[in-house]
């Protein structure tokens, strides 16, 4: 059974850092292109970054480009984000999502960014 | 404001078909799959259509998509009180480099 599983989400002040895990089992974990997804409290969804399967393509969305790093660890079946400089903007359900149609989701983690 | 457009909202009845429009440019509905996504308060996303036509095993048939130059929708045929949920529209833009979503269709079941 295909399983993502998100973590390391929490309140964080603005400016401040935190970096997402995002653990996949069940599948080819090195096979596939993994994207995050951002949902902010009552909105669409947005789409955030995009890694291809070997991490030699890397995307951003203008929104997050030059403060979050998307990242994995193919030996660790683990994708991951790290998020600099946060704006209360930045405020949502952040979800991976795997292969080329983002077809599995995990549960998503929330990320607060809040004085 | 989302480069694919979607009608906030739509309704219908047990037993109708309900269509949801998600329209766009033409170098972006016209030129790059389009997948949906099914998403109930609280959860995450599922995928119900991809490659613009095509459906996931264990997505029933009542579900289907359509695509024209500049729209596509998708369709739910035997509408059902459990098809009460929030729909998006989703392709990647080679301009951007990334993905874009509609802004989401709220369905609701009367």
């Amino acid at each position: 059974e295909v399983q993502l599983v998100e973590s390391g989400g929490g309140l964080v002040q603005p400016g401040g850092s935190l970096r997402l895990s995002c653990a996949a089992s069940g599948f080819m974990f090195s096979s596939y292109s993994f994207n995050w997804v951002r949902q902010a409290p009552g909105k669409g969804l947005e789409w955030v970054a995009y890694i291809s399967s070997t991490g030699s393509h890397i995307y951003y969305s203008d929104s997050v480009r030059g403060r979050f790093t998307i990242s994995r660890d193919n030996a660790k079946n683990s994708l991951y984000l790290h998020m600099s400089n946060l704006r209360g903007a930045d405020t949502a359900v952040y979800y991976c999502a795997s292969k080329e149609a983002m077809e599995n989701w995990g549960q998503g983690t929330l990320v607060s960014v809040s004085a | 404001q989302s480069v694919l457009t979607q009608p906030p909202s739509a309704s219908g009845t047990p037993g109708q078909r309900v269509t949801i429009s998600c329209s766009g440019s033409s170098s972006i509905i016209g030129s790059e799959d389009i997948n949906w996504y099914q998403q109930f308060p609280g959860s995450a996303p599922k995928l119900l259509i991809y490659r613009s036509y095509e459906r996931p095993s264990g997505v029933p048939d009542r579900i289907s998509a359509y695509k024209s130059a500049t729209s596509a929708s998708l369709a739910i045929s035997g509408l059902r009180s459990e098809d009460e949920a929030d729909y998006y529209c989703a392709a990647w833009d080679d301009s951007l480099s990334g993905w874009v979503f509609g802004g989401g269709t709220k369905l609701t079941v009367l």
